[in-house]
């Protein structure tokens, strides 16, 4: 049972312009959702998070919205950079446990 | 016993000593994880250990050394450490698939260390 679904394994965007990045989960127990990035050969590292009781969290040039009627959340880059390119995970954090999504590619093309 | 343990769970330490924290899992996982936990920020992961790779992550300081003997213990050694490192300390564990540790879904976390460093 994947409780958290990255649908989209690929993106590609044009520098400059927004990139959207959607991640669906199952488990209403979530109480923190995580986006972190991950270059190849490095380490994952920590974007931004939401708690389950907000709707928007803004940090720079990434924003992350949560619905939680929807069980939806995406993470909002503008403009994006090429070096914004990276596998991009998000994360529900609930119960002791911190569940993944599969991950999508993001490619920002210059 | 089962699930993930840590030990201690409270330590206090000033800035000269040297201490370890231990994290025990009996799940048979086969990837482990440190994070830390500040007042106000999330989680952040600090290293991954699984039978293909080791991650790290590049903003931890050399003041934090891991060490992964087997598949189900997990060391995090500190040395000469500063206030601002005093936090939670996490332990994780999966069971990490062919593609590598983030080819998985669910970590198991243990209650956690928590360090105040004086």
């Amino acid at each position: 049972d994947q409780q958290v679904k990255q649908n989209s394994p690929s993106l590609s965007v044009q520098e400059g312009r927004i990139s959207i990045l959607n991640c669906d989960y199952t488990n209403s127990m979530f109480d923190y959702f995580l986006w972190y990035k991950k270059y190849p050969a490095e380490g994952p590292t920590f974007l931004i998070s939401i708690s389950s009781i907000k709707d928007k969290n803004e940090d720079g040039r990434f924003t992350v919205f949560l619905n939680k009627s929807a069980k939806h959340l995406s993470l909002h880059i503008v403009p994006s950079q090429p070096g914004d390119s990276a596998v991009y995970f998000c994360a529900g954090l609930g119960g002791g446990r911190l569940t993944f999504g599969e991950g999508t590619q993001l490619t920002v093309n210059p | 016993e089962t699930g993930v343990t840590q030990t201690p769970r409270h330590l206090v330490m000033g800035m000269t000593n040297k201490k370890s924290l231990k994290c025990e899992q009996h799940l048979g996982h086969n990837a482990m994880y440190w994070y830390k936990q500040s007042a106000k920020k999330p989680l952040e992961l600090m290293f991954v250990y699984s039978l293909e790779e080791r991650v790290e992550n590049n903003s931890v300081p050399s003041r934090f050394s891991p060490e992964c003997p087997n598949s189900s213990h997990l060391f995090l050694h500190l040395h000469t450490l500063q206030p601002e490192d005093s936090a939670l300390y996490l332990c994780a564990s999966s069971q990490a698939a062919s593609g590598g540790v983030w080819a998985t879904d669910t970590q198991y976390f243990g209650p956690g260390t928590r360090l105040t460093v004086l």
